[in-house]
């Protein structure tokens, strides 16, 4: 069974300061791996997503994610945060048995301190 | 393109009672997902349908009732409302897998409060 772990439900950074994100992902077959990001009272947006090609994956605002098997991760960084940052990040896994069902993670709400 | 949109955005209901959430895609997607949003919990698959007229159970389906009878459309019902279906709903659709149509595009989202 699929199963997303993000390590910490809340990550504080100053503006500036570089933003990382933890996922690690466990699943029986190689994933497809996500982050969606949520603004408050909306919905989840797409920021980069990881379909078996570069390992290294780049997303939409800056941000970059690094599928790495031997360690079942995929974490999410960002160089410099910006005040617009601050919103909640979810990773997902999904893979192709029967209906691509996706596994969200808890979620990290990030906050950005001017 | 409105992309997906949901309906109501916003319903309170007494327990015991029934309501029907609409979801509704102009992109043409195959998939479609209804999902819960609690505090802490993230995002977990109620339903989710691979295209007309089909429907498959998520993680957490009990209470809950789906129909796909419209490529466009995903609705989902609450037959009895309980207080622990207080929610966000949201509804996803993608187009299909491979070839980048696995992003999926969600909806708005519906909160509900069972009293």
């Amino acid at each position: 069974a699929q199963s997303v772990t993000q390590l910490g439900s809340h990550v504080s950074v100053s503006e500036g300061a570089l933003v990382l994100l933890r996922c690690n992902y466990s699943s029986s077959v190689p994933p497809y791996l996500f982050w969606y990001v949520q603004y408050p009272n909306q919905g989840l947006q797409l920021l980069l997503k990881y379909t078996s090609a570069a390992t290294l994956v780049k997303g939409i605002n800056g941000f970059e994610a690094e599928f790495k098997k031997s360690e079942t991760s995929f974490h999410l960084t960002k160089p410099s945060a910006h005040m617009s940052d601050a919103a909640e990040y979810f990773c997902a896994v999904s893979d192709n048995t029967g209906g691509f069902k996706t596994i969200f993670g808890a979620g990290t709400r990030l906050f950005v301190k001017a | 393109n409105a992309g997906v949109t949901q309906t109501p955005k916003f319903r309170v209901l007494k327990t015991g009672q029934s309501m029907t959430l609409l979801c509704a895609q102009d992109m043409n997607h195959e998939y479609m997902y209804w999902y819960r949003q609690d505090p802490g919990m993230g995002l977990r698959l109620i339903h989710y349908s691979v295209g007309e007229g089909t429907t498959a159970k998520g993680e957490v389906p009990d209470g809950y009732n789906v129909s796909r009878l419209k490529k466009q459309n995903f609705l989902l019902g609450l037959e009895s409302a309980a207080p622990s279906q207080t929610s966000v709903y949201f509804c996803a659709s993608n187009r299909g897998v491979g070839q980048g149509e696995e992003t999926q595009y969600f909806g708005p989202g519906t909160r509900l409060l069972v009293l």
